[in-house]
C-alpha cells in the first residue's frame, strides 16, 4: 500500500521568512496530493492540493510543487506570519480500483510548524 | 465550522470497556471516513462509508467496528479497550464516495483509556 513520509517534525522560523515542508510517497499510481492545516483543538482543513497532471499551484502565500519521477511533493508558504503556526500534513491518494477498494488519503506524520514573531 | 459534528468532545473511560463515537457528517455528503490520531503515528485511516455502506478498511483493528445508518450519521464502536487506544479519533465526509476530493474533518472526539 501507499506510503507516506514527511520531514520535517518541527520547523521553527522568524515570521516573515518562508518554510518548506517536504513529502515523499511510494505508490506510483498516486495522482492526488491534498495538503491539510490542523490548529490546535481542531480538525484538520485543506488548504491546497494538486493532481498529478500538474508540476506547481499557488495560492496567495502557499505554493506546491510535485514531481512524480522521483514521488515527492513539497509544501512552501512565503512571508509567514504568526497565524501560520499549525500542524500540516501531507496525503496522497490513488483513485484506482485496489480489488474492490477503492484508494484510500494516506497522510503523513504531520510538521508541527512554529512562527516566531 | 466544517459542517461535520461529533460526539463526545472528550470520554474517558477503563479499560476493557466499549464506547461509541457519533457523526454526523456535513449535509448532502454521502461518505463518512473515520482517522485515528495519536502522538507519534499521526493521522491513520480506518474506515470509510458511502451511503451506508462500507467502501474501503484501513489499519482498523478487529475491536473496532462502524456503521452508517439510512439517515448518513455513522458511528464507531470500540471494544475491549486498552490503554493504546487512546487517542484523537477524527470523522471527515466529503461529497463523492470513492473520487479524489476535499475531506471535511469534525473537531474530533478525544478517548481517554485508563
Amino acid at each position: 500500500g501507499e506510503n507516506v513520509e514527511q520531514h520535517p517534525s518541527t520547523l521553527s522560523v522568524q515570521e516573515g521568512d518562508s518554510a518548506v515542508i517536504k513529502c515523499t510517497y511510494s505508490d506510483s499510481a498516486s495522482n492526488y496530493f491534498p495538503w491539510y492545516k490542523q490548529e490546535l483543538g481542531k480538525g484538520p482543513q485543506l488548504i491546497i492540493d494538486i493532481r498529478s497532471n500538474v508540476g506547481e499551484k499557488k495560492d496567495q502565500r502557499i505554493a506546491v510543487t510535485l514531481n512524480k519521477t522521483a514521488k515527492h511533493f513539497s509544501l512552501h508558504i512565503t512571508e509567514t506570519q504568526p497565524e501560520d503556526s499549525a500542524v500540516y500534513f501531507c496525503a496522497a491518494q490513488s483513485d484506482m480500483n485496489y480489488g474492490g477498494s477503492q484508494g484510500n488519503l494516506i497522510f503523513g506524520k504531520g510538521t508541527k510548524l512554529s512562527v516566531k514573531p | 465550522d466544517s459542517g461535520v459534528t461529533q460526539t463526545p468532545k472528550h470520554l474517558i473511560t477503563a479499560t476493557g470497556q466499549r464506547v461509541t463515537l457519533r457523526c454526523s457528517p456535513r449535509s448532502g455528503d454521502l461518505s463518512v471516513y473515520w482517522y485515528q490520531q495519536s502522538l507519534d503515528q499521526g493521522l491513520q485511516f480506518l474506515i470509510q462509508y458511502y451511503n451506508g455502506e462500507e467502501r474501503a478498511k484501513g489499519n482498523i483493528l478487529e475491536r473496532f467496528s462502524a456503521q452508517q445508518f439510512p439517515d448518513l450519521h455513522s458511528e464507531l464502536n470500540l471494544s475491549s479497550l486498552e490503554l493504546g487506544d487512546s487517542a484523537l479519533y477524527f470523522c471527515a465526509s466529503s461529497v463523492w464516495g470513492s473520487d479524489t476530493g476535499e475531506l471535511f474533518f469534525g473537531e474530533g472526539s478525544r478517548l481517554t483509556v485508563l
